[in-house]
């Protein structure tokens, strides 16, 4: 059974720059959400996917714009990037439908520096 | 106000010794209670899920306290695996997760 996967593992981009990650959700699943995550913070949710539409979005600018495909994969683009935008971009999968309570699973991550 | 807050600690503690964490929440309208495990530069993992009459997974013990807002963790007889950041998350639907900024436990042998 596939887990999350994101691609690519670590990326370096300077400022003003624009960039994509990719992720696909685990089998089974078809709600991907993204979370951004500083150095010593927990995750933060930037927004989620579910039927190719963005359902919920999180405190992020409108440099954050993300879409979801047929498949369920999901991609997060950043435009104009700030030295701020260094983190960790978490993508989680979930089933909308499954009874458990709204469980996600989280992918490896991408590991974004910006110089 | 944090919509999260927890201790982030370290927890120094030796090999089998049992260990909590506490965690609050702001938002009395969150319906989903988690705890995740995090090793370092790794994702989360979820560990358990939280719920109102107490849950137990092996040496780990979950409660929730919904009028005070708060949920504990509890690891008995710590292993030096159990070393990582336990990160309390909160949701209040089908959508955002909300994350602590986790409690960092390290077991010494």
């Amino acid at each position: 059974d596939a887990g999350v996967t994101q691609s690519p593992t670590h990326l370096i981009k300077t400022r003003g720059q624009q960039v994509t990650l990719r992720c696909s959700p685990k089998s089974g699943h078809d709600t991907v959400s993204w979370y951004q995550q500083a150095l010593g913070q927990g995750p933060q949710f930037i927004f989620q996917y579910y039927e190719e539409e963005e359902r919920q979005r999180g405190n992020f600018p409108d440099r954050f714009s993300g879409h979801q495909f047929p498949n369920y994969s999901s991609e997060l683009n950043v435009n104009a990037l700030l030295l701020g935008d260094s983190a960790l971009y978490l993508c989680a999968s979930s089933l909308v439908l499954r009874g458990d309570p709204y469980e996600q699973y989280f992918g490896p991550g991408t590991r974004l520096t910006v110089t | 106000r944090k919509e999260v807050e927890q201790d982030p600690g370290p927890f120094n503690v030796p090999e089998g010794a049992t260990v909590a964490f506490n965690c609050t929440y702001s938002n009395s309208a969150s319906q989903s209670f988690f705890w995740y495990r995090q090793d370092c530069r790794k994702e989360p993992k979820l560990l358990m899920s939280v719920y109102s009459s107490g849950n137990e997974d092996g040496r780990f013990t979950a409660q929730l306290n919904r009028a005070s807002q708060y949920i504990s963790l509890l690891i008995r007889d710590s292993k030096l695996s159990d070393s990582a950041t336990y990160l309390c998350v909160v949701s209040s639907g089908r959508r955002a997760l909300t994350f602590g900024s986790g409690t960092r436990l390290q077991v010494q042998p």
